[in-house]
């Protein structure tokens, strides 16, 4: 069956630095992948989405994730947090690329703190 | 924001009575889901739609249906909720197949 991990339930850093979130997922194939962030209260945005080509790709608000098939993950990065980074960012994969629409699969979500 | 209205956005319930969770969009996208997000598993997937009277189960669907009459207007149906049926819905919106879905701002539901 699909699965997605994210090993860190929080993660607190400082601002003005660097941060890096992971995502593992389980899969036969490559999968389409997303990362996506919510803030107190909202609902999901998507930062960024990778189907294929080059492993490295670009989001919004600055972040990146690198595409590694030989390790099955999806890292998220940023190099400086802004404050208003603090949120809950979900790793997803599409689970089903046979589907009319698109079943994500999410992982259980990365809290992020920036202290000041 | 994606014109995405949830109604209602939070509603207190007893066990064994029916509920019915509405999503409206003015952006007249074609595909439509219906989340639940509960602490420790992300959002999973209820059910979905890809177009009128089209529908299909994601992951999680036991103790759900869902009807989709018309483009704008999603309906998510608790026959008889349940107390494991307490959790926070969220509604999004696609117009196309390629992942990046619009979410509202959820609908807190207790289960008592």
């Amino acid at each position: 069956a699909q699965s997605v991990t994210q090993p860190d339930i929080h993660i607190t850093v400082s601002e003005g630095a660097s941060l890096e979130l992971r995502c593992n997922y389980s899969y036969g194939a490559t999968p389409y992948l997303f990362w996506y962030v919510q803030s107190p209260g909202q609902g999901l945005q998507l930062l960024l989405k990778y189907f294929s080509g080059d492993t490295l790709v670009q989001g919004i608000k600055g972040f990146e994730a690198e595409f590694k098939r030989s390790q099955s993950s999806f890292n998220l990065r940023k190099p400086s947090v802004h404050w208003s980074d603090a949120a809950e960012y979900f790793c997803a994969v599409d689970s089903d690329l046979k589907a009319a629409g698109n079943k994500l699969t999410f992982g259980g979500g990365t809290r992020v703190l920036v202290k000041p | 924001d994606a014109g995405i209205t949830q109604s209602p956005r939070h509603k207190v319930t007893e066990t064994g009575t029916p509920v019915t969770l509405r999503c409206h969009q003015t952006e007249n996208h074609r595909y439509m889901y219906w989340y639940r997000q509960d602490p420790g598993h992300g959002l999973r997937l209820i059910h979905y739609s890809y177009g009128v009277k089209d529908t299909d189960k994601g992951e999680v669907s036991d103790g759900y249906s869902v009807s989709r009459s018309k483009t704008e207007d999603f309906l998510l149906t608790l026959e008889s909720a349940t107390s494991s049926q307490t959790s926070v819905y969220f509604c999004a919106i696609s117009p196309t197949n390629t992942g990046e879905l619009f979410f509202g701002e959820g609908s807190r539901l207790t289960v008592l």
